[in-house]
């Protein structure tokens, strides 16, 4: 079965300041996607990024960046110019074998 | 993007009695749907997974029989609650499988709260 571990329970950072969320997975198969997913308080899932594992190159959206390392099985998301609305929940999620499995969350707190 | 709607998304039942959330997806044909139940503060965890016009495929320790899920359509999944009990009482979310592969959209979120 596929797992998803998030080994960092609570995350803080300066406004403006770089953040970088880790993520690791297990699997057997080749071919997945790997995403990470922001929940504010209003509990909406929203999709940050989105990475598949056959592209090599690390995905990217504005501010938000992922380095994926597949021999490593390791997914991290990084936060540029961190703004206040960044404040969430973020998941890491694995999908492979018609299956999304999340990881535990991190909690992502904005210091002004 | 794509559009998928959770209704009702807030929900107060007496013990013993069945409820029923829908999830539709508004603007895509979704061949599979997926449904997860949220505690407090922790992960969203996968109940089952849902195909149109088949039955749905239960997570190991979720009870079929309790929560009951049904996709007709290829734009509507239900979720029933059935003899809905104190400890059912959760955030049940929807999400439905699009294009391009790999793709999910999430519906808002139901909050079930059984007395």
């Amino acid at each position: 079965a596929q797992t998803v571990t998030q080994s960092q329970p609570e995350m803080s950072v300066q406004e403006a300041e770089t953040v970088t969320l880790s993520c690791t997975y297990d699997t057997s198969e080749s071919d997945y996607y790997l995403f990470w997913y922001k929940q504010p308080p209003s509990r909406q899932m929203i999709l940050v990024i989105r990475q598949e594992a056959y592209k090599q190159q690390n995905a990217t959206e504005n501010r938000f960046s992922v380095n994926f390392q597949k021999a490593a099985k390791s997914f991290s998301l990084k936060i540029s110019d961190s703004q206040l609305g960044d404040a969430a929940m973020y998941f890491c999620a694995y999908f492979g074998n018609e299956k999304l499995t999340f990881g535990t969350g991190t909690r992502l707190t904005i210091i002004p | 993007g794509a559009v998928v709607s959770q209704h009702p998304s807030w929900v107060i039942c007496k013990s013993g009695t069945s409820v029923k959330i829908e999830c539709r997806s508004l603007d895509f044909q979704a061949t599979t749907m997926f449904w997860y139940r949220q505690f407090p503060k922790q992960s969203l965890m996968l109940m089952a997974t849902s195909n149109e016009g088949s039955k749905a495929t239960y997570e190991q320790g979720v009870e079929k029989d309790k929560f009951l899920i049904n996709h007709a359509s290829l734009t509507l999944s239900t979720l029933t609650v059935t003899s809905a009990h104190p400890e059912d009482s959760s955030f049940y979310i929807c999400s439905a499988s699009g294009r391009p592969p790999g793709e999910l959209f999430f519906g808002e979120g139901s909050r079930l709260t059984v007395l």
